[in-house]
């Protein structure tokens, strides 16, 4: 089955980089049309969508947040990877990492994981 | 960007209809094809796919669940409401890149 977990550094101070980590199973991202996504969610907000890696190495980024986003990704250990420089509180946030499917639509989502800025 | 607009409360009694908007700022459809998507999430969980390309139910959904629509106008379908049904529900669209999301549904029970 399809799985996907999020770690990351829990709390980190402004203006340090955010490093986060999606590793999954049960899909291959060197699969023809498969994708991984990351959104983030500050609490008691809404879903804010950042930046998507497709199985061709094709990237895109949320352009409110384009010059400070990098999204990779390690085929061979079913890992993708974001970070996000120059953090500040704005950025606290729980950020989840979703599969992308041929639709395209997050069909599957790891459970999230929070992230805290703050000095 | 594609804006998509949510109303963001909505009461309804247990065992009613529930219907849920989401406008769009310009059309999500390519021929006819929907790129309009919905999301449940409940308190404190990750959202889960409920519905994709606007009216295939997603695997393992109940079929009280359905969704319509096309172009710019979409809509969730809830009937019958059930209390397992309280959450917030979210639309998002694949049209363009950003791959945006409504602010979200709150569903709330009467």
């Amino acid at each position: 089955q399809v799985t996907l977990k999020e770690s990351g550094p829990g709390i980190l101070q402004p203006s340090q980089t955010l490093s986060l980590t999606c590793t999954f199973s049960g899909f291959s991202l060197s699969t023809y049309g498969m994708g991984v996504g990351w959104i983030r969610q500050p609490s008691g907000k809404g879903l804010e969508w950042l930046a998507n890696i497709w199985w061709d190495d094709d990237k895109y980024y949320n352009p409110s947040l384009k010059n400070r986003l990098t999204i990779s990704k390690d085929t061979s250990n079913n890992q993708a990877f974001l970070k996000i420089t120059n953090v500040d509180t704005a950025d606290t946030a729980t950020y989840y990492c979703a599969r992308i499917d041929g639709v395209p639509s997050f069909d599957y989502w790891g459970q999230g994981v929070m992230v805290t800025v703050s000095s | 960007d594609i804006v998509l607009t949510q109303s963001p409360v909505l009461a309804v009694s247990l065992g009613q209809r529930a219907t849920i908007s989401c406008r769009a700022s310009q059309s999500v459809s390519i021929s006819s094809i929907n790129l309009m998507h919905w999301y449940q999430q409940k308190p404190g969980q990750q959202p889960k796919l409920l519905i994709y390309r606007a009216s295939n139910l997603a695997s393992g959904i109940p079929a009280r669940f359905s969704g319509s629509g096309s172009g710019t106008d979409f809509t969730l379908t809830i009937d019958p409401v059930q209390a397992d049904d309280i959450a917030a529900y979210y639309c998002q669209q694949s049209r363009e890149s950003p791959f945006t999301f409504g602010s979200g549904t709150k569903l709330e029970i009467k």
